[in-house]
């Protein structure tokens, strides 16, 4: 089975600018969850879909947002960027995410940089 | 809430030696608890989860973790490390209604000697 995709790997941005990243969750899979790794921060829980609804929400701005389509693929958008948004964006998915114990997979991850 | 504290943002070890992460947890219901490593420009890879069913989790690549209510600890060792144990270990834990959220710890990163 293939592991979970994120395009693209790279990304560089200039303040105010929007941004689109994308992940394909395994086959199968129908959860599928965003966090962010800063060197300052550490990962953060962005949000988690699941059948095409935002089940969970971390503590971020409104100007991230995301969403999840039928085939579960998600991309998440930030928009109005600002420096501090430089981050390496991680994906998980899972079966169902629903109980816990649900192991969660993760992509490589993209890495955004805004100049 | 819930959350995590990883004593010891670097350990190093001789190659051979006993390898010891330390994770301490915080949560008011049963938690769920993992191990998972990242190697540079990589994301995560799940070493071991504790998922109530027994306290001693044995993991890929020869490591293992032991699950301790009473000190509210998940720590994860080896026997004897390899060089390419050498990367960043995070220690993460979930409950019941996280939903796909997991609350890691900062990280530790291991050095490997020769």
């Amino acid at each position: 089975k293939a592991g979970v995709t994120q395009t693209p790997r790279y990304l560089i941005k200039t303040r105010g600018q929007q941004v689109t990243l994308s992940c394909s969750p395994i086959s199968g899979h129908r959860s599928v969850s965003w966090y962010q790794q800063t060197p300052g921060q550490g990962l953060q829980f962005l949000f988690e879909y699941f059948s095409e609804t935002q089940r969970n929400k971390g503590n971020f701005p409104g100007r991230f947002s995301g969403r999840q389509f039928s085939n579960s693929r998600s991309e998440m958008n930030v928009s109005t960027l600002e420096l501090g948004d430089s981050a390496l964006y991680l994906c998980a998915s899972s079966l169902e995410a629903g109980g816990s114990t649900d192991t969660q997979y993760f992509g490589p991850g993209t890495r955004l940089t805004v100049l | 809430a819930q959350s995590v504290t990883q004593l010891g943002s670097h350990v190093s070890v001789s190659e051979g030696a006993l390898v010891l992460l330390r994770c301490n947890y915080s949560s008011s219901v049963p938690p769920y608890l993992f191990w998972y490593v990242q190697y540079p420009n990589q994301g995560l890879q799940l070493l071991l989860k504790y998922t109530s069913a027994a306290t001693l989790v044995k993991g890929i690549n020869g490591f293992e973790a032991e699950f301790k209510k009473s000190e509210t600890s998940f720590h994860l060792t080896k026997p004897s490390a390899h060089m390419s144990d050498a990367a960043e270990y995070f220690c993460a834990v979930s409950v019941g209604t996280s939903y796909g959220k997991l609350t890691f710890g900062q990280g530790t990163i291991l050095t490997v000697h020769p």
